[in-house]
C-alpha cells in the first residue's frame, strides 16, 4: 500500500526525445509537488497542483509539463530532452499547501 | 525572497554522542519548518515539523528542533546519535505559498 508511487524508477533515454514520468498518491491529498535534485543532491520544487490547478510554476523550461488527470495523479512530461535533464525527480504530495508532503522514491532519469 | 541555510555539508558524529545539524531560514512573514531525511536511493521522508506553538517540536526516530525566532534558526537535534541515523538531512520552509529546501548536510555516525 505504497502512499506516493512514481514510474518508471529508472529512465534512460536520447538526447531529443520525449518522455514522461508518473506519479500517484493514494493519501486523498488535494496537493502534488514535483522536485529536481541534481547530482550535488539539491533539491528544487518544479510544479505543485491544487486542485488541479497549477500554484507555483518554478523558472523551468517550457519543455518541462505537468499534467494532471486527476487529484490522485500528478504526471510530468518532457520534451526535447537534453544533457542537462539528468537529475533525481521527485513526486510529493500534501493534504494542502501548508502540510507536510510526502514524497516518492524518486525516479533516476538519464539523458545520453 | 524566502530562503534556507544548512552551513555545514557534512556533520560527523560518534555513535552514542549528542548530534546538532543546523539550518537557519529567511522569510517574511510566519514560516513553516521541516525536516526531512533521506536513505541512499531513497525518497525524503518527514521527521518534524514547527507550525505554532512549543518551540520544541518532537519527531520521528528520537529527533527533536528548536525554533528560535530571535536567530531565525531551527537547528535538528538528537541526544544519542546511532549508526542508522547516518543519512542526508534536508531542512525546508514554506512561507507564502512557496517551499524552499536547503542544501542538505550530510550526518556520518561512526561505531
Amino acid at each position: 500500500d505504497t502512499a506516493v508511487s512514481q514510474t518508471p524508477k529508472y529512465l534512460v533515454t536520447q538526447m531529443g526525445n520525449d518522455k514522461s514520468i508518473k506519479c500517484e498518491q493514494n493519501l486523498g491529498h488535494d496537493t502534488m509537488y514535483w522536485y529536481k535534485q541534481d547530482s550535488k543532491k539539491f533539491l528544487k520544487i518544479m510544479f505543485s497542483y491544487n486542485n488541479k490547478e497549477l500554484i507555483i510554476n518554478e523558472t523551468v523550461p517550457n519543455r518541462f509539463s505537468p499534467k494532471s488527470p486527476d487529484k490522485a495523479h500528478l504526471n510530468l512530461h518532457i520534451n526535447s530532452l537534453e544533457l542537462g535533464d539528468s537529475a533525481v525527480y521527485f513526486c510529493a504530495s500534501s493534504h494542502s499547501t501548508t502540510d507536510t508532503q510526502y514524497f516518492g522514491p524518486g525516479t533516476r532519469l538519464t539523458v545520453l | 525572497a524566502q530562503s534556507v541555510a544548512q552551513p555545514e555539508d557534512q556533520v560527523n558524529v560518534a555513535e552514542g554522542n549528542p548530534l546538532t545539524v543546523k539550518c537557519t531560514y529567511s522569510v517574511s512573514g510566519n514560516p513553516y519548518l521541516f525536516w526531512y531525511v533521506q536513505y541512499p536511493n531513497r525518497g525524503l521522508q518527514f521527521l518534524l515539523k514547527y507550525i505554532t506553538g512549543d518551540n520544541l517540536v518532537k519527531g520521528s526516530y528520537g529527533f527533536e528542533a528548536e525554533f528560535n525566532k530571535s536567530q531565525t534558526s531551527f537547528h535538528l537535534k538528537k541526544p544519542s546519535a546511532l549508526v542508522s541515523d547516518s543519512a542526508l538531512y534536508f531542512c525546508a520552509v514554506r512561507a507564502n505559498n512557496d517551499m524552499r529546501f536547503g542544501a542538505g548536510t550530510r550526518l556520518t555516525v561512526k561505531p
